[in-house]
């Protein structure tokens, strides 16, 4: 079974640039998540689809942050611009589903990341 | 306020030796309880989860972890460390209803010496 791809592995932007992130989660996994990663912090929730439709995004900085998952399977994450303090792991994802279903439908399968530096 | 600590962000410990991260949680109603483990350039993989049945949960790679109730614990030990579990340990808990949302700890790296 293919597990959650993301793309790009890695990126480089100056600030006050955009950038975009792309996440296609396990097939037939209907929640998706977006986390950020700190360098020496723990995963912090961005925001989370069921289908195609958003469940908790209040971690989200909406100013500059937006996602998308369209037809209910890949989402893009994009930051726009992007500020120093952007520069982070992004973590997509996926579970069968989004805590309806008890723990052995709703644990979590990360994908690899993409890594993210602002200059 | 719900919260998840994990004591030491850095361990060190020789090649055989026991393994022991911690975890804590503080929350009225216990939680589910989750280790995942994060190498180098890669994402998180799942090494074992409570889900308030046996309160010894065993994972892969020889990792197991108690859930403690009364001390709100929920601590990650090996007994034989080999070089290949350096890397870091995240504890993350998905509190009673915050839906599907996990709350991670702040990691502990795992070095293995010989």
């Amino acid at each position: 079974e293919a597990g959650v791809a993301q793309s790009p592995r890695y990126k480089i932007i100056e600030k006050r640039q955009s950038v975009a992130f792309w996440c296609n989660p396990i097939s037939g996994h209907a929640t998706l998540y977006w986390y950020q990663q700190i360098l020496g912090q723990g995963p912090k929730l961005l925001i989370q689809f069921q289908n195609n439709g958003v469940v908790d995004d209040s971690q989200l900085p909406k100013d500059r942050f937006s996602a998308e998952r369209l037809k209910g399977v890949d989402s893009t994450l994009k930051i726009q611009p992007a500020k120093l303090e952007d520069s982070a792991v992004y973590l997509c994802a996926s579970s069968l589903l989004g805590g309806s279903g008890g723990v052995g439908t709703d644990t979590q399968y990360f994908g690899p990341g993409t890594r993210l530096t602002v200059l | 306020a719900q919260s998840v600590t994990q004591l030491g962000s850095h361990v060190s410990v020789s090649e055989g030796a026991l393994v022991l991260l911690r975890c804590n949680y503080s929350s009225s109603v216990p939680p589910y309880l989750f280790w995942y483990v994060q190498y180098p350039n890669q994402g998180l993989q799942l090494l074992l989860k409570y889900t308030s049945a046996a309160t010894l949960v065993k994972g892969i790679n020889g990792f197991e972890a108690e859930f403690k109730k009364s001390e709100t614990s929920f601590h990650l030990t090996k007994p034989s460390a080999h070089m290949s579990d350096a890397a870091e340990y995240f504890c993350a808990v998905r509190f009673t209803g915050g839906g599907n949302k996990l709350t991670f700890g702040t990691g502990t790296q795992l070095k293995v010496e010989l």
